[in-house]
């Protein structure tokens, strides 16, 4: 099974601050998915990455495949940002991702006071 | 389009009682997959589905049953709840496989006395 660790757990910020989020992972895998999970419960995707780097506004994430680690970035950082931010991969027994399934860190929660 | 919708919203059981959990996606994806989340702990896979008429067990299937009649829905079952099925109950699609972005229902909250 692909083991996934996130780090911190829990993460408090001023606003404007730049923020990193750390994932990193047990065996090698096809992908990589950001998501972020809202107060109300919601999930949604961020980004899905096998190599290098992708950014969506003030969001940016990285994945280092050789040392088998993904960053996610916030900059300027601001209270709507207030979530909880997962990351996922495919599991060992999935290399292939031909199940479709992923196996979920258990979020880093991040709170951004004005 | 809707995207993936569930229902019920909120559901309150007594230990025994049994119920189905609906969940149907409006994208003609492939894949459907049934999570449950709990304090603590990252989601977890009960049961997926890789196409119509096709299921499969995923990390944490017991005590559930899933169905995946039409391709656009995928429902959970509960025949007899337990107290350790309490949670909060995500259904997510994808197009494709692992490398395919997954989207995910609002969720069901799940409270079995």
């Amino acid at each position: 099974k692909n083991e996934v660790e996130q780090s911190p757990q829990n993460l408090t910020a001023q606003e404007g601050e730049f923020i990193t989020i750390n994932c990193s992972y047990s065996v090698g895998i096809s992908a990589l998915h950001w998501l972020q999970q809202h107060p109300g419960g919601g999930i949604v995707s961020l980004f899905m990455l096998s190599s290098g780097k992708k950014k969506h506004g003030r969001l940016i994430a990285t994945i280092n495949i050789q040392e088998k680690h993904s960053s996610l970035h916030i900059t300027a950082s601001h209270p709507r940002d207030s979530a909880v931010y997962i990351c996922a991969v495919p599991p060992r027994m999935n290399y292939g991702g031909s199940q479709g399934n992923l196996i979920f860190g258990k979020g880093t929660k991040l709170s951004v006071k004005p | 389009n809707a995207g993936v919708t569930q229902t019920p919203k909120f559901r309150v059981l007594k230990t025994g009682q049994s119920m189905t959990l609906l969940c149907a996606q409006d994208m003609n994806h492939e894949y459907m997959y049934w999570y449950r989340q709990d304090p603590g702990m990252g989601l977890r896979l009960i049961h997926y589905s890789v196409g119509e008429g096709t299921t499969a067990k995923g990390e944490v299937p017991d005590g559930y049953n899933v169905s995946r009649l039409k391709k656009q829905n995928f429902l959970l079952g509960l025949e007899s709840a337990a107290p350790s099925q309490t949670s909060v109950y995500f259904c997510a699609s994808s197009r494709v496989r692992s490398r395919d972005t997954q989207y995910f229902g609002p969720g069901t909250r799940l409270t079995v006395l």
